[in-house]
């Protein structure tokens, strides 16, 4: 089974520069989950779809990250513009359902690394 | 809100020494736990978990027991290798199944 792909593995941009990941997750996951990871911090959720609507995107930065997921397969993540503090690994994943119970495995993609300079 | 506490790194052991990560949580109701595992220069993999009071998950060589009166969900491993070298993270999903929240990570180096 192939796992979650994300693209590009590495990003240097400028500040105030636009950045955008692609992220397609396990074929039949209907969750997708977008992660920013700090260095030494652990995975903070910046924001989860289900199909294709947003479940939660409490903790996105609306002023400056947007995200979608059109028709409920791939999904992007934008930063614009991009601010030093955004320096991170980006991580997506994808679980099976949200539904179908409790303790559902969420598979991650292997990131993709942001240097903002 | 439901949060996941670990102990701070690095942990640094010596091949075949026994290995506890402390993890702590607070959340409502019944969450299920989790570890991940972050080897250098991959993605997160779920090493083990537990979905409900005194399960215990294992995986490896690793276990660990949910304890509900404790809200503990300790990482324990009787004999550590070199390749067990890596980032572990304690997490949780909420009751509602809808939000996995990470502890901070501990990095574990395990020396020959």
């Amino acid at each position: 089974e192939a796992g979650v792909a994300q693209s590009p593995r590495y990003k240097i941009i400028e500040k105030r520069q636009s950045v955008a990941f692609w992220c397609n997750p396990i074929s039949g996951h209907a969750t997708l989950y977008w992660y920013q990871q700090i260095l030494g911090q652990g995975p903070k959720l910046l924001i989860q779809f289900q199909n294709n609507g947003v479940v939660d995107d409490s903790q996105l930065p609306k002023d400056r990250f947007s995200a979608e997921r059109l028709k409920g397969v791939d999904s992007t993540l934008k930063i614009q513009p991009a601010k030093l503090e955004d320096s991170a690994v980006y991580l997506c994943a994808s679980s099976f359902n949200r539904d179908r119970g409790r303790g559902l495995e969420a598979f991650f993609g292997q990131g993709t690394r942001l240097t903002v300079v | 809100g439901d949060s996941v506490t670990q102990m701070e790194g690095p942990v640094t052991l010596s091949e075949e020494a026994f290995l506890t990560i402390n993890c702590t949580y607070t959340a409502t109701g019944y969450p299920s736990l989790f570890w991940y595992v972050q080897y250098p220069g991959e993605g997160l993999q779920l090493l083990l978990k537990a979905t409900k009071a005194d399960d215990k998950g294992s995986n490896k060589g690793f276990e660990a027991t949910y304890r509900k009166e404790t809200t503990s969900f300790h990482l324990e491993k009787g004999s550590v290798q070199v390749s067990d070298s890596a980032v572990y993270f304690c997490a949780l999903l909420n009751n509602a199944g809808n939000m996995l929240t990470f502890g901070g990570g501990t990095r574990l180096m395990v020396k020959p």
